[in-house]
Order: C-alpha cells, then structure tokens, then sequence
C-alpha cells in the first residue's frame, strides 16, 4: 500500500519563530498533497493543496503568507507556519492520493508558547 | 463536492455489531466511498473502501445501496479498542481530487 510519512509527530515552539512539517510518500509518487488542520473534538478542515511544480492553492481564510507550503518534488511537500502565535496551536494533518486511495500521514501536534 | 452527513456519536458494548450511517446525496459517478477510523492525536486511518453494493475485509463490512446515495460500515463484534471518531468520505481519488470531512461519528465501546 501507500504510506506517508509525516514529521515531526510533535512540536513546541516560542511565538514567533518559525516550524517546519514535512510530509514524504514513501512508495508511490505525489504529485498533489493535501493539508489539514484539525481543532480539539472538531473534524479536519482543509487548509491548502499543493502540487509538484507549481503554487499551492489555499481555502479561503487561510493565510498563504503564513502557512508557506512547498511541494519540493514528487515525494516531498512541506509546510511552514511562519510566525507561529498561540492560536496557531492544533494537529496538522497531510493527506495523498495514490492508487489505493488517500492516504494521510501520522499527523503533527503544535503547540506554540 | 459531495458532502457527507452521519450521526454525531453511537455508543455500543463489547462484542456488538456497530452499524454506522453515512448520506452522500450528491456523489458523484466516479466518487468512491471510504470510511477512515481516527484515534486522538493520530492521523485518519483507512478502514475500508468500495464504489457499489457489499465490500468485506478482515476489519469491516461496507454496504452501498444502488443508488450511492447513502453508505454503511459496519463493524462486527466491537472492543474496547474501537472506540475512535468514524469518518465516510466521498472522493475520487484517480482523479486527485481533495477530500472534504464531515463531522464523523463518534463511537464509544463500553465494557
């Protein structure tokens, strides 16, 4: 089946600097990558979707300046939340097609201090 | 976009047959049906996917009516370790197309 990987299960960071979630398909190429985030006791909602070689798309309300997404090659998407605040806090989740359907990553809890 | 509708929460007991709901009026003809399983702090888990009539794996059953419009999982002989949040979701993922989630059923398995 496919799988990806997505790190760092966790971290915490001081408001205002920067953190890094990186998403990697490890069998099977991606050439689109979802985002999510996902609040205590509510569902995934959709941030952005990235693709090989070319802009991400963001949902509306979401900041593309804040929330800097790369999508490097066909087995790596990353996303940045720059200037981390407080309420940037929550569980960022990534999410591929492949063949078998989609398939999300383990999920990346951040907690801003 | 199809949009899913399920109820919010179920609550069983060990050993029953858990069958969960999912409407999807608007699915579209390439639109599969798939049913992940999320425990907290983890990422959504795949259960079991299927595009029409009855799907059965090791886990889980899936029962598609003719017209697609509706869906249900169910899980035979539940434990304790089922307890988790269910999400349906409609999407065609040949096609790439991103997936929207509902608010999922919340399933408690009581001893």
């Amino acid at each position: 089946g496919a799988v990806v990987s997505q790190h760092p299960s966790w971290v915490i960071c001081k408001s205002g600097t920067s953190v890094k979630i990186e998403c990697r398909s490890l069998d099977f190429q991606a050439t689109t990558m979802f985002w999510y985030r996902q609040f205590p006791k509510q569902s995934l909602m959709l941030m952005a979707t990235s693709n090989e070689g070319s802009k991400a798309t963001y949902e509306q309300g979401v900041e593309k300046d804040k929330f800097l997404i790369n999508h490097a090659s066909l087995t790596l998407s990353t996303l940045t939340v720059t200037s981390a605040h407080p309420e940037d806090s929550s569980f960022y989740i990534c999410s591929a097609p492949s063949d078998y359907g989609y398939t999300f990553g383990s999920g990346t809890r951040l907690t801003v201090v | 976009l199809a949009k899913t509708t399920q109820p919010i929460s179920m609550d069983s007991y060990e050993g029953q047959e858990v069958n969960i709901t999912c409407s999807h009026n608007n699915i579209a003809t390439n639109d599969y049906i798939t049913w992940y399983q999320q425990f907290p702090s983890q990422g959504p888990r795949f259960i079991i996917q299927g595009y029409k009539t009855k799907v059965t794996n090791e886990v889980a059953s899936l029962f598609i009516p003719a017209d697609r419009k509706s869906s249900t999982l169910s899980l035979p002989r539940v434990s304790l370790s089922d307890t988790a949040v269910y999400y349906c979701l409609v999407g065609d993922h040949n096609a790439g197309n991103m997936l929207t989630f509902g608010g999922g059923t919340r399933l408690m398995v009581k001893p």
